[in-house]
């Protein structure tokens, strides 16, 4: 079956732009995560969805938001960008979100400068 | 603040040499994962151990869960360079869709 796809892969974003990164989880699974990931920090949560609603957040300011479709897939967007943003956005899919079956996309290396 | 501490942060072996690689909490966890990481690529999954004392094995690889269920350990019997990457433990929380990452162990191993 499918895995999890992310888009784009690659982004060049300039400070204060907004940016969307987009999520498909594999069929089926209804809960999507989403992580950072940098080398000073390693990887953190933001949140999750599950059936359309949001039912956990990180510790995130609120330029950090997310959505999910009817069809499980994500989106994460972010306002305002800062340099301090640029990271590895993940996200992992998985059937509950309470499960252990998760399974991470190859991820959005975003780069704002 | 990391819940989970990684040992050591990077390893450098020869191939066909054994390693050891630590992850500690000072929490207890209903379950810890192990994933392996490639540069440019998302975590895959290796393993899940749920039990305290619980060993599993993967071809090479041994992981164990600690009676505490706070500590874990991945044992890596003669590495081979494919063994290259960065091993994350993370821990199952409660909170849904949450899990709780180490720092990683960068393992590297040559030829």
């Amino acid at each position: 079956k499918a895995g999890v796809t992310q888009t784009p892969r690659y982004l060049i974003k300039t400070r204060g732009q907004q940016v969307t990164l987009s999520c498909s989880p594999i069929s089926g699974h209804r809960s999507v995560s989403w992580y950072q990931q940098t080398p000073g920090q390693g990887l953190q949560f933001l949140f999750e969805y599950f059936s359309e609603t949001q039912r956990n957040k990180g510790n995130f300011p609120g330029r950090f938001s997310g959505r999910q479709f009817s069809n499980s897939r994500s989106e994460m967007n972010v306002s305002t960008l800062e340099l301090g943003d640029s990271a590895l956005y993940l996200c992992a899919s998985s059937l509950t979100g309470t499960d252990y079956g998760y399974t991470f996309g190859s991820g959005t290396r975003l780069t704002v400068v | 603040t990391q819940l989970l501490e990684q040992s050591p942060q990077f390893l450098s072996i020869q191939e066909g040499e054994n390693l050891t690689v630590y992850c500690n909490s000072s929490s207890v966890f209903s379950s810890l994962q192990w994933y392996r990481q490639e540069p440019g690529e998302g975590p895959v999954l290796l393993v899940t151990v749920v039990t305290g004392g619980e060993v599993k094995k993967l071809k090479r690889l041994t992981f164990q869960f600690g009676d505490a269920r706070k500590d874990s350990s991945l044992h890596i019997t003669a590495a081979q360079p494919g063994d290259t990457g960065l091993y994350l433990c993370a821990g199952v929380t409660d909170s849904w869709g949450k899990l709780q990452f180490g720092a990683g162990t960068q393992v590297v191993v040559t030829p």
